[in-house]
């Protein structure tokens, strides 16, 4: 059975870092990997979607990388703002159409 | 629609109640999957539709829960008689081709008191 997990679970940096965040996965053979954030109380937006043939994608700040051999993910943000405030997660698709997500890393960017 | 949209956006029921949780996915996305959230924790499968067909119920954590989508568009989750451990968000995905990933709704939250 699939596992994602994510490191940290929590995160306070001050503004204007660059930071990221990791993510694991114990089943390599997987079909895609996406990233999502999502705000308190809200749904999930995606915000970056990584093929298995691929080996990062980017999106303005957003730069997500992916080692399948390795089964791990790395999301890194550049010049953190208080807007990017929110919980990240990551979700792995494998045999079974279904996403399988970790359990988020909470990002707080102090002003 | 432009995206997905689930309703209602917050539901309180007393326990034992029966609630009928709703989904509009985006026009013509074949795939529609419903996801449980429980505070602090990543989404967890429930149940996942391609047009009309049910392919997979694997998630859904007992028979109190059942899932509808009898016209291959809108969805509808059903609980009977809700228990305390049913309190969570409820959310909707749906997608065109696994390839190019998928789209969620806002969710609902569940509240059973």
């Amino acid at each position: 059975k699939q596992e994602v997990t994510q490191i940290p679970a929590a995160l306070s940096v001050p503004e204007g870092e660059n930071l990221v965040l990791n993510c694991s996965f114990t089943d390599s053979a997987i079909y895609n990997l996406q990233w999502f954030r999502q705000d308190p109380g809200k749904g999930l937006t995606s915000l970056l979607l990584i093929q298995s043939s691929q080996r990062e994608q980017t999106s303005g700040r957003l730069n997500a990388s992916l080692d399948k051999s390795s089964g791990r993910s790395t999301l890194y943000i550049a010049a953190s703002q208080p807007g990017d405030s929110a919980t990240y997660l990551c979700a792995v698709s494998g045999s079974a159409r279904q996403l399988t997500f970790g359990s988020g890393t909470q990002l707080t960017v102090l002003p | 629609g432009a995206g997905v949209s689930q309703s209602p956006r917050y539901k309180v029921a007393k326990r034992g109640q029966d609630v009928a949780l709703r989904c509009d996915p985006i026009s013509g996305h074949v795939s529609l999957f419903w996801y449980q959230q429980a505070l602090g924790q990543g989404p967890e499968f429930l149940t996942y539709f391609q047009n009309e067909a049910q392919l997979d119920k694997s998630g859904l954590p007992s028979d109190r829960f059942f899932a509808e989508r009898p016209e291959g568009s809108v969805s509808t989750l059903k609980i009977q008689r809700t228990q305390q451990e049913d309190s969570a968000v409820y959310l909707c995905a749906s997608s065109v081709t696994r390839g190019n990933g998928y789209t969620f709704g806002s969710g609902t939250r569940l509240t059973v008191v």
